[in-house]
């Protein structure tokens, strides 16, 4: 059993540029969940996508955007960078209809200069 | 965005001590979860509560749910080093799938 893959590892970009993450969920899970974390601070939702479409969101605006792809794999994509959108991006899935939680994967380091 | 209230930030122990945090919330949730965060890593749970007053035990790790639902405390005996590393309480409103609540997390270490 594959565990929650992101891709990349970590990532610069300037202020003004977009930028796209990547994560593949764990074998057998159909929502996959995306937080941000910024350095000092506990994970905050953004939003969730299951069968392909987005099924909750955090206070984030519209330059958050995401997809589900039929594998359940996701993007997370942000627009305009802004210097506050450096932090830990973290993807997580999890099967609906049951308890068995989310797992995380480890993360995009994604810092803005 | 909301985040829970979580004591202490940070914590400096000895080996073989034991370790108290908790978690409160102005608002009930009705699943309280715990995790651990290593550097570079993506939280891993620990321990999930359901029922208020659950109380879990997993290894050393203890936790509860508090009664009116807007508190739970993590408890680790006789500490060891690999147990450094930051842990977070996170409250969901629903079991399942609904969105996670963190709080800031606490900072453990642990001095051999």
């Amino acid at each position: 059993e594959t565990g929650v893959t992101q891709s990349p590892t970590h990532l610069i970009k300037t202020r003004g540029q977009q930028v796209t993450l990547r994560c593949s969920s764990q074998s057998g899970h159909n929502t996959v969940s995306w937080y941000q974390q910024a350095l000092g601070q506990g994970p905050q939702f953004i939003f969730q996508y299951y069968r392909e479409e987005e099924n909750g969101r955090g206070n984030f605006p519209p330059r958050f955007s995401g997809l589900q792809f039929p594998n359940y794999s996701s993007e997370l994509n942000v627009n305009a960078l802004e210097l506050d959108d450096s932090a830990l991006y973290l993807c997580a899935s999890s099967l609906t209809g049951t308890y068995y939680g989310y797992t995380f994967g480890s993360g995009t380091r994604l810092t803005v200069v | 965005g909301q985040q829970l209230n979580q004591s202490p930030q940070s914590m400096f122990i000895q080996e073989g001590e034991d370790v108290s945090m908790n978690c409160t919330s102005s608002s009930i949730f009705n699943t309280w979860l715990w995790y651990k965060q290593d550097p570079g890593e993506g939280p891993v749970l620990l321990i999930a509560l359901y029922k208020a007053g659950e109380l879990t035990s997993n290894g050393r790790l203890t936790a509860q749910f508090g009664i009116t639902r807007k508190d739970s405390f993590l408890n680790i005996s006789a500490s060891i080093p690999s147990d450094v590393g930051i842990y977070f309480c996170a409250g969901q409103r629903e079991s399942g799938n609904t969105p996670l609540v963190f709080g800031k997390g606490t900072r453990l270490s642990v001095i051999a």
